[in-house]
C-alpha cells in the first residue's frame, strides 16, 4: 500500500528552528509537496520538490532524498503565525496526490 | 478575485437527503478534485477530473458522484447522505494533473449529517 508518515504534533519556541520530517512509500514518484493549513482554513502551497536536494524559499526550506523516501520542511525564525498543520503529499505514478495526516506545529512564546 | 468558490460553507443535513456541494473556479484549470478531510486522517480523494468531460474515482468514491460539464464547475453530489459522510469537503484545482503545479483549494464545506 501507499503510505506517508509524519509526526502528529510538534512544539517549538518563537524565534527557533524546527524540522518536520516526512517519509513515504508510494507506487512511483512524481514530486513531493508541502502545504500549510491553519485551523479552520484551506491548505495553501508551500513547496514542491522533484529532484534531490534543498529548495529554499525565505524562512522555509524543503529537502528531498528520493533514494531514502524522505523529505523535511525546515522553518527558521519561527513566528506565532507559523502555528498550523503542515501537510506532506506525494504524487504517485498515476499523478495522484497521496497525503500524510499532517503535523500540527505549536509555537510557544 | 481569481480562485475557487465553494458553496455552501456549512450545512446540516438529515440522513437520507440528497445534497450537492458546488465548486467553481475561474483560473481555467484543467484538473479539479474533491477531497474530504477528517480529524487524524490525511486528505482523501473522492473524485477527480483531469479535464472537462472526464471524471475518475479516487480513494473513497462510494456514496458520491460528480460531473464536469465545463471547465469551471465541478459539483459533488451525495445521493442519500449518511452520518459517516460528516466531514469537511475541499474542492481543489490545478492547471494540469501531471505537472508540478500547486493545488488551489476552496475554503471548504463543512457538512454534518444527522
Amino acid at each position: 500500500g501507499q503510505n506517508i508518515d509524519q509526526p502528529t504534533e510538534m512544539t517549538a519556541t518563537e524565534g527557533a528552528i524546527v524540522q518536520i520530517n516526512c517519509t513515504y512509500q508510494t507506487s512511483g514518484f512524481n514530486g513531493l509537496f508541502w502545504y500549510q493549513q491553519h485551523a479552520g482554513e484551506a491548505p495553501t502551497f508551500l513547496s514542491y520538490n522533484v529532484l534531490d536536494g534543498l529548495e529554499e524559499k525565505g524562512r522555509f526550506s524543503s529537502f528531498l532524498s528520493r533514494s531514502k523516501g524522505y523529505s523535511y520542511l525546515l522553518l527558521k525564525e519561527l513566528q506565532m503565525k507559523d502555528s498550523a498543520s503542515y501537510l506532506c503529499a506525494v504524487k504517485d505514478s498515476n499523478y495522484q496526490l497521496i497525503w500524510g495526516a499532517g503535523t500540527k506545529l505549536i509555537i510557544k512564546p | 478575485i481569481a480562485g475557487i468558490t465553494q458553496a455552501p460553507t456549512s450545512q446540516i443535513l438529515a440522513a437520507g437527503r440528497r445534497m450537492t456541494l458546488r465548486c467553481t473556479q475561474d483560473m481555467r484549470h484543467n484538473a479539479m478534485y474533491w477531497y474530504r478531510q477528517d480529524l487524524g486522517l490525511g486528505l482523501r480523494l473522492i473524485h477527480y477530473s483531469n479535464t472537462a468531460g472526464t471524471t475518475g474515482k479516487g480513494e473513497v468514491p462510494d456514496g458520491y458522484s460528480v460531473s464536469r460539464a465545463n471547465t469551471d464547475d465541478f459539483p459533488l453530489t451525495l445521493a442519500s447522505a449518511v452520518p459517516s459522510q460528516t466531514s469537511v469537503y475541499f474542492c481543489a484545482s490545478t492547471k494540469d494533473s501531471d505537472g508540478g503545479g500547486e493545488l488551489f483549494f476552496g475554503e471548504g464545506s463543512r457538512l454534518t449529517v444527522l
